[in-house]
Formats: structure tokens, C-alpha cells, sequence
């Protein structure tokens, strides 16, 4: 749905490069969540934002880390990628107590 | 540790018959329970859900069941379509809702027209 947007869609980065994914959220909603999907693993939480500059970390946080200066973008930052972190990451939005609503998702390659 | 659970990564069902998919939880601060469908290359997107003051909740085809002395919730999917081949993710929060999602970690269910 056009109310969460995540860029980009598809990313290919070399080992220790640093990599930025963004979510853009129109509907205003409080809590921002980042989660990746891996086989086996089902969706598992790295970061989450309950608010302008207020974050917290997930069950997966080590090599992430997220900022969140307006209400509208989540950004999610890996320090220096690594193999493992080769995934599919989602982010995700909710207004409290009605579930998420996700994006689309961005598959990033560490190589 | 998983505390949501499912133990099934893959289902296979005839197109009409029932679909049942299972999900169990072991942290009993869990009281809201919900459903996700996954289709490929998207994100997942909300299904049903059931609150742990109710055993059943029905939306058409789809009906989620709970039993919390088993810490068992299931999906039930009646008549199955070739449409709902996807992975559905069960998920559990805390505080009815409000606190953040825990994910299973799916089930592929395949119909078979």
C-alpha cells in the first residue's frame, strides 16, 4: 500500500560497506518497526521506534543500528555488512494495538 | 528461545478441502494472537485476529480458534482456493495489542487445484 514505502528494493553491497535502508511511512503513525525474514526463522524484530528519536532494540539488534528524526522516516544503518546479514528486511507501522502494516520489503545481498 | 512456534513449515491441501495451521506460544503474558499472509516478493499483511478473552473468531472463510491452558491457537481456512497459497505467519503481543509483535516462524500452505 502507498501508506509505507521502503527504498531501496533490492540491494547488492560488498562485505564491510556500510548500508542505509529507508522506510517512509504517510500515515502518521507512532511505532516503526524493522524486522528481517530468514528461512527457518520466521520475522524477527532489530529495531523499533516508539516516537521522534525514541528507539529501542529488538531480539537481533547486534550490527544495526536505526535513527528516527521525523514521524515519517525509520532508517535502518549497517554499520559494516556483513554475510550474515544478507536478508529480507521489512519494515513495518502501527498506531497501537491493531497489528502492522508492512512494506514491501527490501532484499539486500552482502557479497 | 522461539516463543511462537510453528511447527509445520510446509502444508499441502486439495482446493475445497479445510485448511488447518498451527501455532503455539510458551510466554503466558501473550493475550492477543494474529494471523499474517505472505505472499512472494510482498510484505505480509494482516489475516485475522483473536483476543485472549475469546476462544473463536470467524471472518468468513477464515476462523482462528485458541486455547490457552494448551497455549495452541490454530487457523482454519474452509473452503481452501487456489489464492491462499502462501506463507502464513502467526504472531503474539502482549498487554492486548500493544506491545510488539513476536513472529512464528511460518507455514508454506500449498492448494492443490
Amino acid at each position: 500500500d502507498a501508506g509505507i514505502t521502503q527504498s531501496p528494493r533490492h540491494k547488492v553491497t560488498e562485505t564491510g560497506t556500510p548500508v542505509t535502508l529507508r522506510c517512509h511511512q504517510t500515515e502518521n503513525h507512532r511505532y516503526m518497526y524493522w524486522y528481517r525474514q530468514d528461512p527457518g526463522h520466521g520475522l524477527r524484530l532489530i529495531h523499533y521506534s516508539y516516537g521522534v528519536k525514541d528507539t529501542d532494540k529488538g531480539e537481533v539488534s547486534d550490527g544495526y543500528s536505526v535513527s528516527r528524526s521525523k514521524t515519517e522516516d525509520f532508517l535502518l544503518t549497517l554499520e559494516s555488512a556483513t554475510s550474515s546479514q544478507t536478508s529480507v528486511y521489512f519494515c513495518a507501522i502501527s498506531a497501537g494495538g491493531n497489528g502492522y502494516t508492512f512494506g514491501s520489503g527490501t532484499r539486500l545481498t552482502v557479497v | 528461545d522461539q516463543q511462537v512456534k510453528q511447527n509445520s513449515p510446509s502444508l499441502s491441501v486439495q482446493e475445497g478441502r479445510i485448511s488447518i495451521l498451527n501455532c503455539d506460544y510458551t510466554n503466558s503474558m501473550f493475550d492477543y494472537f494474529l494471523w499474517y499472509k505472505k505472499y512472494p516478493a510482498e510484505g505480509p499483511t494482516f489475516l485475522i485476529s483473536i483476543s485472549s478473552i475469546k476462544d473463536k473468531n470467524e471472518d468468513g472463510r477464515f476462523t482462528v480458534f485458541l486455547n490457552k491452558s494448551a497455549k495452541h491457537l490454530s487457523l482454519h481456512i474452509v473452503p481452501s482456493q487456489p489464492g491462499d497459497s502462501a506463507v502464513y505467519f502467526c504472531a503474539a503481543s502482549g498487554n492486548f495489542g500493544n506491545e510488539k509483535l513476536t513472529f512464528g516462524t511460518g507455514t508454506r500452505l500449498t492448494i492443490i487445484p
